[in-house]
């Protein structure tokens, strides 16, 4: 089972760190991801981590302004949001996510199961 | 605009069977069997449904199945029911990223 939380309003430039608590399974024996729907809108993979947290990887649109992490001690993980954006408001998911290491790179190869979602607004 | 592209709705009849495609290129879903599918009810999380392309996850009804011929994948739902009315998004690996289609709205009616 997958909990989020930390989501709410925040103004544009600002910060926020969302959290995922696990629970039901050995937290560091996977990887995980957070992905992301903007309201009315699809889904959209943001980052993730191996189960150590020593890797981790990002798409294109959050890298430099995004940073995942973990705690396995807490089975938690985390994704520290600044510099937010008004398209950045969404519903956050994580997601339990085995990744796929190929020459082209590293990316989750699909995601199970998932939290219920954290929502983040960015507004002034 | 999403990466893959799906058709936003289709619809069906109980009973009947529906097929929805999701189109990408040779860089993401024709070079990997890394397709998966997604169900989702409004309000709540999306549910995997297929992995891997034909894979289906544990308690998962078998009137779901998924296929690929070259950069184009599909899900086909058999016996629809009332309760498949939902959004289903198709997903592929691409390299340095993981991508969604558009989503697909499922009418049954």
């Amino acid at each position: 089972q997958l909990l989020e939380s930390g989501g709410g309003l925040v103004h544009p430039g600002g910060s926020l760190r969302l959290s995922c608590a696990a629970s039901e399974f050995t937290f560091s024996n996977y990887a995980m991801s957070w992905v992301r729907q903007a309201p009315g809108k699809g889904l959209e993979w943001v980052s993730g981590t191996d189960g150590s947290g020593g890797i981790t990887y990002y798409a294109d649109f959050v890298k430099g302004r995004f940073t995942i992490s973990r705690d396995n001690s807490k089975n938690t993980l985390y994704l520290q949001m600044n510099s937010l954006r008004g398209e950045d408001t969404a519903v956050y998911y994580c997601a339990r996510a085995p990744v796929y290491i190929a020459v082209a790179g590293r990316a989750p190869k699909w995601f199970d199961p998932w939290g219920q979602g954290t929502l983040v607004t960015v507004s002034s | 605009q999403s990466a893959l592209t799906q058709p936003a709705s289709v619809s069906g009849s109980p009973g009947q069977s529906i097929t929805i495609s999701c189109t990408g290129t040779s860089s993401d879903v024709g070079s990997y069997n890394l397709v998966s599918w997604y169900q989702q009810h409004p309000g709540k999380a999306p549910k995997l449904i297929i992995f891997e392309v034909t894979k289906r996850p544990s308690g998962v009804s078998h009137r779901f199945s998924g296929s690929k011929s070259g950069n184009t994948a599909s899900l086909t739902i058999s016996g629809l029911q009332a309760e498949d009315e939902a959004d289903y998004y198709c997903c592929s690996y691409a390299g340095s990223s993981t991508e969604f289609g558009g989503g697909t709205k499922l009418t049954v009616l």
